[in-house]
């Protein structure tokens, strides 16, 4: 399975916006790129999920590099809500495609202050 | 949300004691997944279900073992429970791709604390 990279950690100010990295250098053509969040205590809930061409929904939007080989999750105003881990994952395919399971790194830490 | 339910919420058991956690979801999705979630390891994938009777091996499902005898029920359990196997167990479903798209729900979470 592709790996992904996060920085461990990220601060940001309330209603400022948000630019979360994500290295992901051995993704293959047919990954998908995933964006989770989880809360504190929590379960991981989706943020939005891409191939090629950006992406956006109402909670964040999704940069892709031409490449693939980075992506940016970008939250547009911060609020205290959004600090949590934020995971991205590459969606790896089992073989013969029968179902999608999503291997998840360490995720980056984002603290929200007032 | 996509109606799971997981129990027990919170569990504590003696080493070597059986345990079973047990997953229930109401969206008729197909895909079923067990993850564990550790300090400093993120969430690892234990075992997954593609269908019913139909699972296969994670990340980290050596202590483990699953069934799913019906498509709303996905059962893990943890044959002689031990220390290292404390942790907070989180159950997933998903739909098939074409019609639910990419997105993967989680349960609030299982606690187990093995003493």
């Amino acid at each position: 399975d592709a790996k992904t990279t996060q920085p461990n950690s990220m601060e940001s100010n309330e209603e400022e916006p948000v630019h979360l990295p994500c290295n992901h250098s051995t993704i293959s053509g047919t990954d998908y790129i995933h964006w989770y969040r989880q809360l504190p205590s929590q379960g991981p809930e989706y943020v939005i999920h891409g191939l090629t061409s950006n992406v956006n929904n109402r909670m964040a939007s999704l940069a892709i590099a031409e490449d693939r080989k980075s992506s940016t999750l970008i939250l547009h105003r911060a609020t205290l809500r959004d600090a949590a881990v934020y995971y991205c994952i590459l969606r790896a395919l089992l073989p013969g495609g029968a179902t999608n399971k999503l291997i998840f790194g360490t995720g980056t830490l984002l603290a929200v202050q007032p | 949300d996509a109606g799971i339910t997981q129990s027990p919420r919170h569990k504590v058991t003696e080493t070597g004691t059986p345990v079973t956690l047990r997953c229930h979801q109401t969206e008729n999705h197909r895909y079923m997944y067990w993850y564990r979630q550790d300090p400093g390891h993120g969430l690892r994938l234990i075992h997954y279900s593609y269908g019913v009777k139909d699972t296969d091996k994670g990340e980290v499902s050596d202590g483990y073992s699953v069934s799913r005898s019906k498509t709303e029920d996905f059962l893990l359990t943890l044959e002689s429970a031990t220390s290292s196997q404390t942790s907070v167990y989180f159950c997933a479903t998903g739909g098939a791709q074409r019609v639910y798209g990419n997105t993967i729900y989680f349960g609030e979470g299982s606690w187990l604390t093995v003493v």
